[in-house]
């Protein structure tokens, strides 16, 4: 069973420039979240999606933040424009729905750097 | 959710038991007991949760004391794989994940 995707692995740009990380869940887990995780620090969740719906966006930081989960499957975290304190890994879990919804599986991250 | 607190770092010899403490002394009766680890370079992953009673799956046991005060998490016989950083998180039903910082174990050849 394919687990969680995200792509890019490892991403550099520098400040003012807008980066894009995208997100493939495992196949039939209709929730889906994006989170943030700080060096030394533990995940921070930026976004919860059950199906397309933004359940849970309270800590994403709208002014230069959005995301987008068409169809209910892939989904894509942007940031525009990026500022050196962005630099962090970024990771995508997906889950089913419930109780379950604790049981999250998490890709490997995105880890961008901006300079 | 109930704030948890585990010490920052263990060690562990290889093919001992290695027991993460996690004391969540505020906890509600209706909250959780999750354990999810983070591997270098890795997203974190899920390895077992409960709420009352002792549980055990094929990673691990969870041991929950009777009063829900603290829990620990035994691995039954650690390798060197299972250096990583462990966390306890306690919540209620689905709400969101809160990790704090966790326990850094290092398993010793």
């Amino acid at each position: 069973e394919a687990g969680v995707v995200q792509s890019p692995r490892y991403k550099i740009i520098e400040k003012k420039q807008p980066v894009a990380f995208w997100c493939n869940p495992i196949s039939g887990h209709n929730t889906l979240y994006w989170y943030r995780q700080n060096l030394g620090q533990g995940p921070e969740l930026l976004i919860r999606y059950e199906n397309e719906e933004a359940v849970d966006d309270s800590q994403l930081p709208k002014d230069r933040f959005s995301a987008e989960r068409l169809k209910g499957v892939d989904s894509t975290l942007k940031i525009q424009p990026a500022e050196l304190g962005d630099s962090a890994v970024y990771l995508c879990a997906s889950s089913l729905l419930g109780l379950a919804a604790n049981e999250q599986f998490f890709g490997p991250g995105t880890r961008l750097t901006v300079l | 959710d109930a704030k948890t607190t585990q010490p920052p770092s263990m060690d562990c010899a290889e093919g001992r038991a290695a027991n993460l403490p996690c004391n969540h002394s505020t906890i509600s009766g209706n909250e959780y007991v999750y354990w999810y680890r983070q591997i270098h370079s890795q997203g974190p992953q899920y390895i077992i949760h409960g709420l009352k009673n002792n549980e055990t799956n094929e990673m691990a046991s969870l041991i929950i004391t009777e009063d829900r005060k603290s829990s620990t998490l035994i691995l039954p016989h650690a390798t060197l794989r299972d250096t990583a950083v462990y966390y306890c998180i306690g919540l209620f039903g689905n709400e969101k994940l809160t990790f704090g910082t966790g326990t850094r174990l290092t398993i010793i050849p």
